[in-house]
């Protein structure tokens, strides 16, 4: 079965200290893979989508990056972390079809 | 783009009641989610819809796609307090998911 792992869980980081968080995908091949963030109680807002090693789509300017070097890992990334920044990621892959999206368990982002 | 109407945004009910959430939107999607997600969890899968008109049932979640397919409704029968937390509705038309912006449920014992 498919399973979806992101760490670190939770990261508190002072302001202007690099991300990164990481986002592995087990038991499929060419998965779809994007990154979301979600402020404390509201909806999910779609941050980048891959379809595929080395491509990325960005949804919103900002001050993240993502990247993906291999085929079921997905990294998101910051040079200088903003205190707008701080919220919970989540990871989430979809097949080709990409009817349905399932989630990871979350990373909390606290910038201080 | 396209666009959800996730309502009610929050939800105060008493354990036992049923309760009912809807979607709406302007586009027509071809497939809808409903997802549950407890604090500090990444939400979960609960429903899928992939037809018009579809009524899928899981335990005491029922869901169905909209014969417009602009809509999709979830109830839950029975409520119990593990019930708590948000509930997403998603649609997929010509173009990405798109995400409702929750209905946060709260049960009073």
């Amino acid at each position: 079965s498919q399973t979806i792992h992101q760490w670190p869980a939770t990261l508190v980081q002072p302001v202007g200290s690099p991300l990164s968080l990481e986002c592995t995908v087990e038991g499929t091949s060419n998965p779809n893979l994007y990154w979301y963030r979600q402020a404390a109680g509201r909806g999910l807002q779609l941050l980048f989508y891959s379809v595929g090693i080395g491509q990325i789509s960005s949804e919103v300017p900002q001050n993240l990056s993502a990247s993906r070097p291999q085929d079921r890992q997905f990294i998101l990334s910051s040079k200088k972390l903003l205190l707008s920044d701080s919220g919970f990621y989540l990871c989430a892959w979809t097949s080709d079809s990409g009817n349905t999206i399932y989630f990871g368990e979350g990373s909390w982002l606290t910038v201080v | 783009g396209q666009q959800l109407n996730q309502s009610p945004q929050s939800m105060f009910i008493q354990e036992g009641e049923d309760v009912s959430m809807n979607c709406t939107s302007s586009s027509i999607f071809n497939t809808w989610l409903w997802y549950k997600q407890d604090p500090g969890e990444g939400p979960v899968l609960l429903i899928a819809l992939y037809k018009a008109g579809e009524l899928t049932s899981n335990g005491r979640l029922t869901a169905q796609f909209g014969i417009t397919r602009k809509d999709s409704f979830l109830n839950i029968s029975a409520s119990i307090p593990s019930d708590v937390g948000i509930y997403f509705c998603a649609g997929r038309g010509a173009q990405k998911l798109v995400f409702g912006q929750g209905t946060r449920l709260t049960i009073n014992p």
